[in-house]
């Protein structure tokens, strides 16, 4: 079945470096969506993104899709305590989506 | 509207027994959908309702697991004979168009 990978699990980084969390699917992709999850919370839906080599930007937060439609990157820049969770990308398959594991921040101030 | 509402937030049970978790979506979402998490993982889909017709499951979804959506509003998710390996966060989501899902604060079980 349709499989999304997500590197790297954890990482650390100290405040105002930048991060970046890597995700590729098995399959070609309609579209694929981000998520972050707080520790103890909820998944939070980020972005969607739909077109072939997309690029889209929320303040510090980059994402990419891939050209062929089957990798993509979320790229914070100078990162803050605030953005300490799991980053999740998710690949839609039909109506599910089938998330990756995830990528886990923590930020040292 | 404060979004999608989920009852109980957390359930302990003994193996064997039943149990029925609740989702309220947000009001004007007619699609709405089930996951379970563990830990270390993603949300894992389990199944999916436009209004109130289920129209999709996931192979994975055990025959002890049963979802319904009477009129469209609120589903509930139940699972018989309980097993440990069932102990799990259950998340519901609800969207108004396939792409954003918002997700609830989720029921966590926990099998004794």
């Amino acid at each position: 079945g349709q499989q999304v990978m997500q590197i790297p699990q954890y990482q650390h980084v100290q405040e105002g470096e930048d991060f970046t969390t890597y995700c590729n699917s098995s399959t070609t992709l309609s579209n694929i969506q981000w998520y972050k999850q707080r520790p103890g919370g909820h998944p939070v839906f980020l972005i969607q993104l739909v077109k072939s080599g997309e690029v889209k930007k929320q303040k510090r937060l980059t994402f990419q899709f891939g050209e062929a439609k089957k990798n993509s990157s979320l790229h914070i820049t100078a990162t803050q305590t605030t953005d300490v969770g799991t980053y999740f990308c998710a690949g839609q398959a039909g109506t599910a989506l089938i998330f990756g594991k995830g990528t886990t921040l923590s930020v040292s101030s | 509207d404060t979004g999608v509402s989920q009852d109980p937030r957390h359930k302990i049970t003994k193996r064997g027994q039943n149990v029925t978790f609740r989702c309220d979506p947000i009001s004007e979402h007619n699609r709405l959908y089930w996951y379970r998490q563990t830990l270390g993982q993603g949300p894992e889909f389990l199944t999916y309702f436009q209004n109130e017709a289920q129209l999709e499951k996931s192979r994975l979804l055990s025959d002890r697991f049963s979802a319904e959506r009477p009129k469209g509003s609120f589903s509930t998710l139940e699972i018989q004979r309980t097993e440990q390996g069932d102990s799990a966060m259950y998340l519901c989501a609800s969207s108004s168009y396939i792409g954003a899902q918002y997700f609830g604060p989720g029921t966590r079980l926990l099998v004794l």
